[in-house]
């Protein structure tokens, strides 16, 4: 079926070193999301583009996370100089709301995240 | 987004009806009630969402009261396969792009 992919699955780096996480979202989904999810947490938002238009990164706990989605498809979520406390997984979801159509209320389908360990 | 209160855990006995409430006292006119589940290892699951109708598709039922302050979720022959956290979200509607705002959740087990 053609949902959301993610990879890796797994991700195991040391402190300092720098990671890129990738999400595929649904084909012709607008709407990209990113959570975090700590152990025996629900997801956090991190951020949310609109094809490739960032438009809110409120979720983003720092500087060394960055993301992208430059062709408003494929997003890279990457964090720089990883510390042991982004030890998480990390959720992409992707809907076909835009912000265009109101009340279209179209639901996020997630993949099935990237487990980042920093060790 | 308004927030929502749903018990920390449930049991259900496999092939009987599993009905999960979740409180939503501060909702307001343009947000939907969503609920997604999520097995261990996995990503969320989307279930169903409603604003003030009942709702049905082939996995669960959802029951909205009339002043939409509460609602439940009904799997009405649960399997061991519905193990699994059930998260009850409210989330805008209108033209916001309605992000999630995930609490704990309802653990439920379905035991044999």
């Amino acid at each position: 079926g053609a949902g959301v992919s993610q990879s890796p699955r797994y991700k195991v780096a040391k402190r300092g070193q720098d990671v890129a996480l990738r999400c595929d979202p649904i084909s012709g989904h607008v709407s990209l999301f990113w959570y975090q999810q700590a152990l025996g947490q629900g997801p956090e938002f991190l951020t949310y583009f609109q094809n490739e238009a960032q438009l809110d990164k409120s979720g983003l706990p720092s500087d060394r996370f960055f993301a992208e989605r430059p062709e408003g498809s494929v997003s890279t979520l990457k964090i720089q100089r990883t510390q042991q406390e982004d030890s998480a997984v990390y959720l992409c979801a992707s809907s076909a709301d835009t912000l265009q159509i109101a009340n279209s209320n179209q639901p996020q389908h997630f993949g099935d995240g990237t487990r980042l360990s920093i060790l | 987004d308004a927030k929502t209160t749903q018990p920390p855990s449930m049991d259900c006995a496999e092939g009987r009806a599993a009905n999960l409430p979740c409180n939503h006292s501060t909702i307001s006119g343009n947000e939907y009630v969503y609920w997604y589940r999520q097995i261990h290892s996995q990503g969320p699951q989307y279930i169903i969402h409603g604003l003030k109708n009942n709702e049905t598709n082939e996995m669960a039922s959802l029951i909205i009261t009339e002043d939409r302050k509460s609602s439940t979720l009904i799997l009405p022959h649960a399997t061991l396969r519905d193990t699994a956290v059930y998260y009850c979200i409210v989330r805008a509607g209108g033209t916001s792009y309605g992000k999630l705002t995930f609490g704990q959740g309802t653990i439920l087990t379905v035991h044999p």
